[in-house]
């Protein structure tokens, strides 16, 4: 059964830094395109990030271009996301997502909560 | 970047009932369209890809239909589990993915 387990998110003031992790298990991770989307409160859905399997080629929403960094560890089953420069419309729940043959997002996580805040 | 575009926003259906939801993008996307259901407090779960090909394990109330522009998803004789949001997304032209704003299906 594929799994994903988001954690990292809490509060933080606008500015600041935070680091989110996406353990996967129940499928080989290092076969696939992973992602990030995040959702606002009371809001739609918003990609964020992408990178492929190897972790070579990242990809960037242009609202998060130059601040967020999308990493991988295939050898420890886990997605990242390094958070910097938050900002308060950074507030979110992100969720993080397995990508199937397309880009289409097969699974998803539960997401874990970020609010920046002062 | 490709906007996707749903209608209506809210959909107000009695169980039993069909319900068809629209999702337009501002540019060709071939059939490279998915869509998702989200019910509160959950995360999104994919129901077809590819416009019209149900995702493992939906049941086959749940139909996609269109290419180019146009598509549609039809849920025929809503039962009390399928009252939730719906959100199309295009993954013709990428980055960015984009997603259409959903369009919540309540019941009437």
């Amino acid at each position: 059964e594929v799994q994903l387990l988001e954690s990292g998110g809490g509060l933080v003031q606008p500015g600041e830094s935070l680091r989110l992790s996406c353990a996967a298990s129940g499928f080989t991770f290092s076969d696939y395109v992973m992602s990030w989307v995040r959702q606002a409160p009371g809001k739609g859905l918003e990609w964020v990030s992408g990178i492929s399997d190897s972790g070579d080629n990242t990809y960037y929403a242009d609202s998060v271009e130059g601040r967020f960094t999308i990493s991988r560890d295939n050898s420890k089953n886990t997605l990242y996301l390094q958070l910097n420069s938050l900002r308060a419309e950074d507030t979110a729940l992100y969720y993080c997502a397995k990508v199937g043959s397309d880009y289409f997002l097969v699974y998803w996580g539960q997401g874990t909560l970020v609010t920046v805040s002062s | 970047e490709i906007v996707m575009t749903q209608s209506p926003a809210t959909l107000s259906v009695s169980p039993g009932e069909r319900a068809t939801l629209s999702c337009r993008a501002s540019q060709s996307i071939s059939s490279n369209l998915a869509w998702y259901q989200q019910k509160p407090g959950q995360a999104p779960r994919l129901l077809i890809f590819g416009a019209s090909t149900r995702a493992t394990g939906i049941p086959a109330r749940f139909s996609g239909s269109g290419s180019g522009t146009e598509f549609t998803l039809t849920i025929t004789s809503l039962q009390s589990e399928d009252f939730a949001v719906y959100y199309c997304q295009q993954y013709n032209n990428w980055p960015p993915l984009t997603f259409g704003g959903g369009t919540k299906v309540e019941i009437k």
